[in-house]
C-alpha cells in the first residue's frame, strides 16, 4: 500500500469546521482513500472513504484533489467528542485481504 | 447489535508467562484481524483470518505468537514466554468479508502489561 503523510497534531475550537489534510503523492489508480479515527481508550472506527469524487456522510466529508495526490477530511462543526487521532489509509482494490496499514495519524484537539 | 468484544480488557502478567487474549467478532463476519498498538503509534497488523484459517500471519513478530479461530467465529491470540516488549494494546477487528471495500469494526482492545 502507498504511503500517506499527515501532520502530527492539529487544534480546533468547538463548533468550528476542521480540515484534516493527507498527502499521498504515490497513490495508484486502484487505491481507495479511507479515514479511520481513534477516540481515547477505544479501538479505531471507520469514518469515510472515497476514490475520486468528493464524499459526504453523517460523520464527515472527504474532499479529494483532482490529481488524487492529496485529500482532506472535513468535520463541519467540531465537537469535544471529535477529539481523536485521525488516520488516512490507502487501500488497494486489488488487495485480497484488506488489512489496514496505519501511520501515526493526526491527533486532533478540540477546545471548548 | 453487539459490536466486537475483547476479553480481558486488561491483563497484567509476569515475564515468561503464557497469556491468551480473546476476541468475539460481530456475528456473521467472516474476516477477523488482530492488530497490536504500542504507545503513540498506530495499530500494527498481526494476523488475518478468513473463516477458520489464518490467511496471512506475516505480521506476527515471532513464533511465540499464535492465533486460532477453530469455529470461524471467536478467536484467541496466544503469547508464550511473554517479554516486556510485548506490552501493548491488542486490538481485534472484524468485517463482513475480507477486502479493501469492507469497513472494519474494532473492539476496545486488551491492554497487556508484562512486568
Amino acid at each position: 500500500d502507498a504511503k500517506t503523510t499527515q501532520p502530527n497534531s492539529m487544534e480546533s475550537n468547538e463548533e468550528e469546521p476542521v480540515h484534516l489534510p493527507c498527502n499521498h503523492s504515490t497513490i495508484s489508480g486502484t487505491d481507495y482513500i479511507h479515514w479511520y479515527r481513534q477516540l481515547p481508550s477505544q479501538g479505531p472506527e471507520y469514518v469515510i472513504h472515497g476514490l475520486t469524487s468528493n464524499v459526504n456522510n453523517r460523520m464527515a466529508s472527504l474532499a479529494i484533489a483532482e490529481d488524487r495526490k492529496s485529500s482532506t477530511l472535513i468535520l463541519h462543526r467540531a465537537t469535544l467528542r471529535d477529539a481523536a487521532v485521525y488516520y488516512c489509509i490507502l487501500r488497494d482494490v486489488g488487495g485480497s485481504q484488506g488489512n489496514l496499514i496505519f501511520g501515526k495519524g493526526t491527533k486532533l484537539s478540540v477546545k471548548p | 447489535g453487539a459490536g466486537v468484544s475483547q476479553t480481558p480488557s486488561n491483563k497484567v502478567t509476569e515475564k515468561g508467562k503464557y497469556v491468551e487474549l480473546r476476541c468475539d467478532p460481530i456475528s456473521g463476519h467472516t474476516a477477523l484481524y488482530w492488530y497490536r498498538q504500542s504507545l503513540g503509534q498506530g495499530p500494527e497488523f498481526l494476523i488475518y483470518f478468513q473463516g477458520t484459517g489464518a490467511a496471512d500471519d506475516s505480521g506476527l513478530p515471532n513464533d511465540r505468537f499464535f492465533a486460532v479461530r477453530p469455529e470461524g467465529s471467536v478467536s484467541t491470540l496466544k503469547i508464550q514466554r511473554t517479554e516486556r516488549g510485548d506490552s501493548a494494546v491488542y486490538l481485534c477487528a472484524s468485517s463482513s468479508q475480507a477486502g479493501p471495500y469492507n469497513e472494519q469494526f474494532f473492539g476496545p482492545g486488551t491492554r497487556l502489561t508484562v512486568l
